[in-house]
């Protein structure tokens, strides 16, 4: 099985910088993943790091550390449209035994 | 990407009646996913439906409860049977497309059950 922390709350402003944490306790995990999910809507998929090391996608870049079982996302000039919650998730070969953790809900403040 | 319609969106049902939920995708995947989300809470995953093999429920559930169907590449029902309040849920089917490694989610099925 898997469990996943982050933090529960994290609040910045317009134009900021933000970096949700996750640490991990896996057995058999395969990659990290991150999804947003806006309220009333559903999970949408951010990033994947299947290696060490950042990938970068625009505004948005996750990070994976195996030997630290740590994570995080990074997200850069933040919008108001970012205001959301955060998941990491973690899986085991083809995502079986996928999961999340609880989230962390990201408030962008003018 | 994959473009995933669930049906109903929404339902109010009463305790010990059943509602099948329905996930329909738009191109051929093997593995579909269900999860249950409380409002404000994570995803919890229910069961894997792969085609062409029985569902893999995960802990905490069980078959009677909650009856998956998967006919073919592209549909699939999640059944929660003799519904109590504690059902009251939002489930959502996922899929993986081939080659990707990532989920894509449906929009999700709101239910209340009096």
């Amino acid at each position: 099985g898997q469990s996943l922390e982050q933090p529960s709350e994290v609040t910045a402003v317009e134009g900021a910088i933000v970096q949700i944490n996750c640490t991990y306790q896996t057995s058999g995990f395969y990659g990290l993943s991150w999804y947003q999910q806006h309220d009333g809507g559903a999970p949408t998929f951010l990033s994947y790091n299947g290696l060490d090391g950042l990938e970068e996608t625009g505004r948005f870049s996750s990070f994976l550390s195996r030997s630290d079982s740590y994570g995080y996302l990074l997200l850069q000039e933040l919008q108001m449209k970012d205001s959301a919650s955060y998941f990491c998730a973690g899986g085991g070969y083809n995502n079986n035994d996928m999961r999340f953790g609880a989230g962390t809900r990201l408030t962008v403040k003018p | 990407s994959a473009v995933i319609s669930q049906k109903p969106s929404r339902d109010i049902c009463q305790r010990g009646t059943s509602l099948t939920i329905q996930c329909q995708v738009d191109s051929q995947v093997t593995m579909m996913f269900w999860y249950r989300q409380q409002p404000g809470q994570s995803l919890t995953l229910i069961a894997t439906a792969n085609q062409g093999s029985e569902a893999t429920y995960e802990s905490g559930f069980v078959i009677d409860k909650f009856p998956i169907s998967r006919p073919n590449l592209t549909f699939s029902t999640l059944t929660v049977s003799n519904m109590s309040p504690e059902d009251s849920s939002i489930y959502l089917c996922s899929v993986e497309p081939p080659g990707r490694e990532t989920q894509y989610f449906g929009p999700g099925t709101r239910l209340l059950v009096l």
